[in-house]
């Protein structure tokens, strides 16, 4: 039974491109949220969404993030024109609709903005 | 937003020593959670905590949902070099009406374990 993937496990890009981050819940999960953990610091909540639907993207930055979980495929972290600030490890997490809500965590994305 | 203290920051132990860690909160959460995180890894839960006053033990880890709910610790036992991680507490909330979500995370407890 494979846990929450994420993809790539590091990814470097150079101010001003785009990043996707790409995450796949585990089998029979239907929520996802994104976190970002800067060095050294916890977790901090970005956005929840379930399939098609964002429920609570009260943590992502306005501008140059966004977040989708279609139908078919995995959820897609998208930052455009990165900046330095934006170097942060990136964890998906999933849990299964109904009463099992805990989260489990994939093994994140290292993102490194030279 | 609501933030957790976690303390201590970090802790340096001997092999076969007891560890404790704790947070507080200045709100309160319905749920109390504690995972481990190696390096260049995603966190892994070791112990969820859903009652006000619950003490929950998995293996050589102990923890305990504070009866005001915005306070837990983490024990661990006798440990073990394999101890060794960054710890993390988090509170999870519930929307009214619906499920939880939204886990908010301590800074994290750095563990070293001098065999």
């Amino acid at each position: 039974n494979a846990g929450v993937m994420q993809n790539p496990r590091h990814l470097v890009r150079r101010r001003g491109q785009e990043a996707r981050l790409r995450c796949s819940p585990m089998k029979g999960h239907s929520h996802v949220y994104w976190y970002r953990q800067l060095p050294e610091e916890g977790l901090k909540f970005m956005v929840y969404l379930q399939k098609e639907n964002i429920i609570d993207e009260s943590g992502m930055p306005k501008e140059r993030f966004s977040a989708e979980f279609p139908k078919e495929g995995p959820s897609i972290l998208r930052i455009q024109q990165v900046v330095r600030g934006d170097s942060a490890a990136y964890f998906c997490a999933s849990s299964q609709s109904g009463l099992e809500e805990t989260q489990y965590f994939g093994p994140g994305t290292r993102l490194l903005v030279l | 937003g609501q933030q957790l203290n976690q303390s201590p920051q970090s802790m340096f132990i001997q092999e076969g020593e007891d560890v404790s860690m704790n947070c507080t909160s200045s709100s309160i959460f319905n749920t109390w959670l504690w995972y481990k995180q190696e390096p260049g890894e995603g966190p892994v839960l070791l112990i969820a905590l859903y009652k006000a006053g619950e003490l929950t033990s998995n293996g050589r880890l102990t923890a305990q949902f504070g009866i005001t709910r915005k306070d837990s610790f983490l024990n661990i036992s006798a440990s073990i070099p394999s101890d060794v991680g960054i710890y993390f507490c988090a509170g999870q909330e519930r929307e009214s009406g619906g499920s939880n979500y939204k886990l908010t995370f301590g800074k994290g407890t750095l563990l070293t374990v001098n065999p």
